[in-house]
């Protein structure tokens, strides 16, 4: 079946340096979608990409799409405590409706 | 935000009998949803998509008979965990979709999740 792998699988960062994950998956994909699920929580959905090579911004946060769509990172400015969590990759490839969610990767902020 | 209600948050049950898991979307008609299992640190793996109105679709290696999907109306979609064993123990999610409503695109919300642990 389908594999999606996100490296790194964890990530320590001191407060107020940046964090990227990547995920990488092995065949094309229609979009790409990101979570960030807090301990003891459920995913929370942040941001979808469609387009080949699309960049998106949320404030601290930089999502790309890779222009072959098979990738794709998250990039986080200047971390925060707020940010500790594991962040998804969900991906989807045409013809279907499903979502596969990657590894992830654990992100833990130190203050 | 769209939400998914799911219920109950946490079961405790004897091996060898059924759970029942509920998902309902509050405030959309929720044409697919999506039920995950997660274990521990451990990423959501895919066991099943349900479409109103027609059977389930599970994944390779999913037991169909003993993961009964059945998705009622627009808004609930259950989970049967049947003759529960401690190896079925984990959280489940569920997530819906709303493809028919604008307002909310081609997003998945996610339920809080249940935590089942037989004993």
């Amino acid at each position: 079946g389908q594999q999606v792998m996100q490296i790194p699988q964890y990530q320590h960062v001191q407060e107020g340096e940046d964090f990227t994950t990547y995920c990488n998956s092995s065949t094309t994909l229609s979009n790409i979608q990101w979570y960030k699920q807090r301990p003891g929580g459920h995913p929370v959905f942040l941001i979808q990409l469609v387009k080949s090579g699309e960049v998106k911004k949320q404030k601290r946060l930089t999502f790309q799409f890779g222009e072959a769509k098979k990738n794709s990172s998250l990039h986080i400015t200047a971390t925060q405590t707020t940010d500790v969590g594991t962040y998804f990759c969900a991906v989807a490839t045409s013809g279907t409706y499903k979502y596969i969610f990657g590894t992830g990767t654990r992100l833990k902020v130190l203050a | 935000g769209a939400v998914v209600s799911q219920h109950p948050s946490w079961v405790i049950c004897k091996s060898g009998t059924s759970v029942k898991i509920e998902c309902r979307s509050l405030d959309f008609q929720a044409t697919t949803m999506f039920w995950y299992r997660q274990f521990p640190k451990q990423s959501l793996m895919l066991m099943a998509t349900s479409n109103e109105g027609s059977k389930a679709t599970y994944e390779q290696g999913v037991e169909k008979d003993k993961f009964l999907i059945n998705h009622a109306s627009l808004t609930l979609s259950t989970l049967t965990v049947t003759s529960a064993h401690p190896e079925d123990s984990s959280f489940y999610i569920c997530s819906a979709r709303a493809l028919r409503d604008s307002r909310y695109g081609d997003i998945q919300y996610f339920g809080a999740g249940t935590r089942l642990s037989v004993l």
